[in-house]
């Protein structure tokens, strides 16, 4: 079953605008992951925080952790067209090494 | 580092016919491979986890006589699609583990299945 409820399902922006995508979970975590997916392609790994942490930043992304709430989000900040793509929050489970990915949002950057 | 291959990138087969799908880890030793399926504008769905010598872990649901998965050395992985029907048709994404790196999965390019 989807572990990770992403929100919104959808998102069309301006190129220069940021980008902020949610993500729920369900049961405790270990750790919780971003990737991106381009139309038709394999899977990129963006960043990962772990359960213990609050807030991480690699380049233009920003992630937060909320582990009360059960929720994460992603922030990319001065979106460009590059950027289009489908974006998925992923959770591990303890000592389980399966990810459970979220249904994933659609994020269109228009030029 | 970290590359993840597959093959066939895209396949197209007759109904009733097999496909087998490779996954290679290309510069690093995985400890486990997963098999994963997604459906257009859908999430990725795991089917099954395996081990290099030991036999692969289904989720509830896969069927693992209609979908063989051999792992035969720490590079590689295939999936074996039996007996393949229309409803099978869709996008077979690998990815691969390795301990040198915690807890993250290197995915491979996926691979279009069409079944006819």
């Amino acid at each position: 079953s989807q572990q990770g409820e992403e929100d919104p399902q959808a998102l069309s922006i301006q190129e220069g605008e940021n980008a902020t995508m949610n993500c729920s979970y369900k049961t405790s975590i270990n750790n919780l992951q971003w990737y991106r997916q381009n139309s038709g392609r394999g899977l990129v790994h963006l960043i990962l925080i772990r359960s213990n942490e609050r807030e991480k930043h690699s380049g233009r992304l920003r992630v937060t952790l909320d582990t009360s709430k059960k929720s994460s989000s992603l922030l990319i900040t001065a979106s460009r067209a590059a950027d289009t793509a489908s974006y998925f929050c992923a959770t591990k489970n303890g000592a389980n090494s399966k990810l459970t990915f979220g249904k994933g949002i659609t994020l269109s950057v228009r030029p | 580092g970290a590359v993840v291959s597959q093959h066939p990138s895209w396949v197209i087969c007759k109904s009733g016919t097999s496909v087998k799908i490779e996954c290679r880890s290309l510069d690093f030793q995985a400890t486990t491979m997963f098999w994963y399926r997604q459906f257009p504008k859908q999430s990725l769905m795991l089917m099954a986890t395996s081990n290099e010598g030991s036999k692969a872990t289904y989720e509830q649901g896969v069927e693992k006589d209609k979908f063989l998965i051999n792992h035969a050395s720490l590079t590689l992985s295939t999936l074996t699609v039996t007996s393949a029907h229309p409803e099978d048709s869709s996008f077979y994404i690998c990815s691969a583990e390795t301990s040198l790196v915690y807890n993250e999965q290197f995915f491979g390019p996926g691979t279009r299945l069409t079944v006819l």
